[in-house]
């Protein structure tokens, strides 16, 4: 079956606008997992969300992020007044269990 | 906090020959320990699960092992091929938490 997606593949922006990252699971998962892999930091957790509740929002590295996840399936990372060192790819992974995670090709973003 | 170690950052052997790649971590108290790649501007594939009360786990020509009490994983791979260049990266998720920690990877090169 089709594995996780994500859209865009590439997004480049000018500081201070927003962005949003959508990321598609696989079918029927019920968590979803975003990170960040940055050349400086390595690949990093952001926010896990189980159903449409995001019980561990700790990894988000200020109020600029937020996400959200509706019906279960689709979520959207959103990054307000994007600066220069939120540049990176951002990885979403959905898993069935607390077992394997399985990760969308990401999508890498370039702040100008 | 858990802390993942992968040492070498960098590897390259000639094809056909045997190889093992570390993996250590801080935090015994690991639920799971999963082995991925990365192949250059891609997103990762989920090589091997080793569950917390599980030793190894095979695939093909791939082994990973757990020494929990040690702290440590191996992944072994079995004359190397060139299409097993790539980036490994071994992430642990800890009991009461759904996130992954992510070692830095070890960057693998196969030369023909």
């Amino acid at each position: 079956g089709a594995g996780v997606s994500q859209s865009p593949s590439n997004k480049v922006t000018e500081k201070g606008k927003d962005v949003e990252l959508r990321c598609d699971p696989i079918s029927g998962h019920t968590a979803l997992y975003w990170y960040r892999q940055s050349l400086g930091q390595g690949l990093e957790f952001l926010i896990y969300f189980q159903g449409n509740s995001a019980p561990d929002k700790s990894g988000l590295p200020s109020d600029r992020f937020s996400a959200e996840r509706t019906g279960g399936s689709v979520s959207t990372l959103t990054i307000q007044r994007t600066q220069q060192e939120d540049s990176a790819v951002y990885l979403c992974a959905s898993s069935l269990s607390a077992d394997t995670q399985y990760f969308g090709p990401g999508t890498r973003l370039t702040v100008l | 906090k858990q802390e993942v170690t992968q040492i070498p950052a960098a590897l390259s052997v000639p094809e056909g020959e045997n190889l093992v790649l570390n993996c250590s971590f801080t935090d015994s108290a690991i639920y799971n320990l999963q082995w991925f790649r990365q192949d250059h501007g891609k997103g990762l594939t989920s090589l091997l699960l080793i569950q917390s009360s599980q030793r190894e786990q095979t695939s093909g020509r791939l082994n990973a092992s757990l020494d929990k009490s040690s702290g440590r994983s191996t992944l072994y791979i079995a004359a190397s091929q060139p299409g097993d260049s790539a980036t490994y990266l071994c992430a642990v998720k800890n009991f009461g938490n759904e996130k992954l920690t992510f070692g830095t990877g070890t960057r693998l090169t196969i030369i023909p």
